[in-house]
């Protein structure tokens, strides 16, 4: 299995701010990434997924992928305390296995 | 999406007990896994439930364990055998909705006592 990787954090930002997290992937072949917001004691939440190199943008949230760099990062503009939650990067390996491979999470913090 | 229910929500067990998940989706999909999310860990695979067949089991995880079985394809069940603190862990059901996308049940949190 390959490997997904993020910063685990507690990455803090001010209320307003924007919120950039991080992740690299190991299967250079993966072709489908996604973003899951995570609370405490809830299950993942899917907040957007990306295709194609560049950037996809849906309300606050902006994906952006380069495969080249094996890269894929979530900026959340105009941060609010109620972002503050873990964020998980999912990929879909090229490897015939049907389910995604998780990061281990990055916690973002809006202090208000 | 899909709407998806688990039950039970939340148990305490004791140690050498077997608990079993179930998992309801409110439409057929082909593709269902389980999950563990151990404290403050990211997701691991336990098994892709197989409608009709034995599950596909991920490396570290056993039937004789966790035995899976999905009679159709809105229902799944998982069973935790022979429980230790050590499973105490938060238990995911998720399907696959259109070409790839997962989306989550709201997830059984286990106590093993």
């Amino acid at each position: 299995q390959k490997e997904v990787e993020q910063n685990s954090g507690p990455l803090s930002v001010p209320e307003g701010a924007i919120a950039s997290l991080n992740c690299t992937y190991s299967d250079r072949g993966s072709q489908s990434f996604f973003w899951y917001r995570q609370y405490s004691g809830k299950s993942p939440e899917l907040i957007m997924s990306i295709y194609s190199n560049g950037d996809k943008e849906d309300g606050r949230f902006t994906a952006q992928l380069n495969k080249a760099s094996q890269y894929v990062s979530l900026l959340i503009r105009d941060s609010q305390p109620s972002d503050s939650a873990t964020y998980l990067c999912a990929v879909k390996e090229d490897t015939g296995r049907r389910a995604l491979t998780f990061g281990s999470g990055t916690r973002l913090q809006v202090q208000p | 999406s899909a709407v998806i229910s688990q039950k039970p929500s939340r148990d305490i067990c004791q140690r050498g007990t077997s608990l079993t998940i179930q998992c309801q989706v409110d439409s057929q999909v082909t593709m269902m896994f389980w999950y563990r999310q151990q404290p403050g860990q990211s997701l691991t695979l336990i098994a892709t439930a197989n409608q009709g067949s034995e599950a596909t089991y991920e490396s570290g995880f056993v039937i004789d364990k966790f035995p899976i079985s999905r009679p159709n394809l809105t229902f799944s069940t998982l069973t935790v055998s022979n429980m230790s603190p050590e499973d105490s862990s938060i238990y995911l059901c998720s399907v696959v909705v259109g070409k790839e996308t997962q989306y989550f049940g709201p997830g059984t949190r286990l106590l093993v006592l």
